[in-house]
């Protein structure tokens, strides 16, 4: 089975602008997380995605949304990008996102906010 | 108090020696817990996941769960080169998330 994949894989952006990410979970997965990872913050979660739902949310502001297709892929979205946004944005699947079940991670997209 | 506390790295430890990594947590209703690993400019992996009392064992790797002390661990039979990375201590709740530790740096040398 093909793994989680993101794109892009690298990102620069000014200051204000958005930016959309996108997410293709593993094959038959229906949930779909996003986490930042920050040096100074570590790994938050920001957002789980399941049949085209938001079911949970972490504290992030606003600007940060997301979506979900019928497909399950999902993308992220960042408007009125600032500086402290730049990081390393992680998506992963899960069959249904359940608590004991193993999330799998994609490669990340790096963005750096100029 | 954060919800998920590792031990302050970062650890090293010679190769062939045993690591110890350990964490606490605050939510005393969790109940699912993982160990990621994550290599420098790569994205985590799991390692082992732990939902019971006591000791699970996957080869070199063992991790120990005490609900009752908030307590996870895991350790490192015959550390090798190729352990050496950030070990993630993580709990799993319901609809998609995932709370992680801070990390501890590991570094086996030869």
């Amino acid at each position: 089975k093909a793994g989680v994949t993101q794109t892009p894989r690298y990102l620069i952006k000014t200051r204000g602008q958005q930016v959309t990410l996108s997410c293709s979970p593993i094959s038959g997965h229906r949930s779909v997380s996003w986490y930042q990872q920050t040096p100074g913050q570590g790994l938050q979660f920001l957002f789980e995605y399941f049949s085209e739902t938001q079911r949970n949310k972490g504290n992030f502001p606003g600007r940060f949304s997301g979506r979900q297709f019928s497909n399950s892929r999902s993308e992220m979205n960042v408007s009125t990008l600032e500086l402290g946004d730049s990081a390393l944005y992680l998506c992963a699947s899960s069959l249904l996102g359940q608590d004991q079940e193993t999330q799998y991670f994609g490669p990340g997209t790096r963005l750096l906010v100029l | 108090q954060k919800e998920v506390e590792q031990n302050s790295g970062p650890l090293s430890v010679p190769e062939g020696a045993i690591a110890s990594l350990n964490c606490t947590y605050s939510d005393r209703g969790s109940q699912s817990f993982f160990w990621y690993r994550q290599y420098s400019g790569k994205s985590p992996e799991l390692i082992m996941s732990i939902y019971s009392n006591g000791d699970k064992e996957d080869g070199r790797f063992t991790a120990q769960l005490n609900k009752a002390s908030q307590y996870v661990s895991l350790l490192i039979r015959d550390s090798q080169p190729s352990d050496s990375a950030t070990y993630l201590c993580v709990l799993g709740t319901s609809y998609g998330k995932l709370t992680f530790g801070q990390g501890t740096i590991l570094t086996v040398h030869p």
